[in-house]
């Protein structure tokens, strides 16, 4: 069981590169989200969508961008990296329906930005 | 608007000791609470969830969390604490659309042995 894949595991990227942060599940669910985790500030959601073509901004959304043209892919986009932007990334997915359904985690991304 | 606040980033316990983390919520609504567990390097795993139909939850590991209306709450606990323990929890609110989560800060476990 997949479950739910990011790709790549590490980064480092420089001041002002861009990147794409790769995730893919394969539980069909609707709901997918991008959240990144810093010491102190717990997980907060950055963009989530709840199905192909429907993504909308969470809590801390500049800076990045997502799309969501199946319902396997979320990819998020950093379009011009800033050291504030350095965190671990997780992407989740959850299928749509009563608010105590579970949602699945990827493993992270460690992105370091110089 | 929900939030959801965790006391005591850090927590120490001995091994077989008692186990308590703290989550309290804050919601117009009715919660949907989760606690999660995190740990070293890796992601989210769910520990245990709120359901209506009991205030008192068993989740994975000997976990269980106490839903209590009149105090906000949804402590974490485990009567005994074992090494393998040792993490960062973290308790988490669902909106209705069950489109997002509302993370705590998280608190890190250590155990003494």
């Amino acid at each position: 069981n997949a479950g739910v894949t990011q790709t790549p595991k590490f980064q480092v990227l420089k001041t002002g590169q861009s990147m794409t942060l790769q995730c893919a599940q394969d539980m069909n669910h609707e709901y997918m989200s991008w959240y990144r985790q810093d010491p102190g500030m717990g997980l907060r959601l950055i963009h989530y969508s709840v199905g192909a073509g429907i993504t909308d901004q969470g809590e801390v959304p500049n800076g990045y961008n997502v799309s969501r043209s199946t319902t396997e892919d979320f990819p998020l986009r950093l379009l011009s990296a800033a050291p504030s932007q350095t965190s671990v990334y997780f992407c989740a997915s959850r299928p749509p329906g009563h608010p105590n359904t579970e949602a699945f985690f990827g493993q992270g991304t460690r992105l370091t930005v110089v | 608007a929900q939030s959801v606040t965790q006391l005591g980033s850090h927590v120490s316990v001995s091994e077989g000791a008692l186990v308590l983390l703290r989550c309290n919520y804050s919601s117009s609504v009715p919660p949907y609470l989760f606690w999660y567990v995190q740990y070293p390097n890796q992601g989210l795993q769910l520990l245990l969830k709120y359901t209506s139909a009991a205030t008192l939850v068993k989740g994975i590991n000997g976990f269980e969390a106490e839903f209590k209306k009149s105090e906000t709450s949804f402590h974490l606990t485990k009567p005994s604490a074992h090494m393998s323990d040792a993490a960062e929890y973290f308790c988490a609110d669902s909106n209705f659309g069950n489109e997002k989560l509302t993370f705590g800060t998280g608190t890190r476990l250590t155990i003494i042995p």
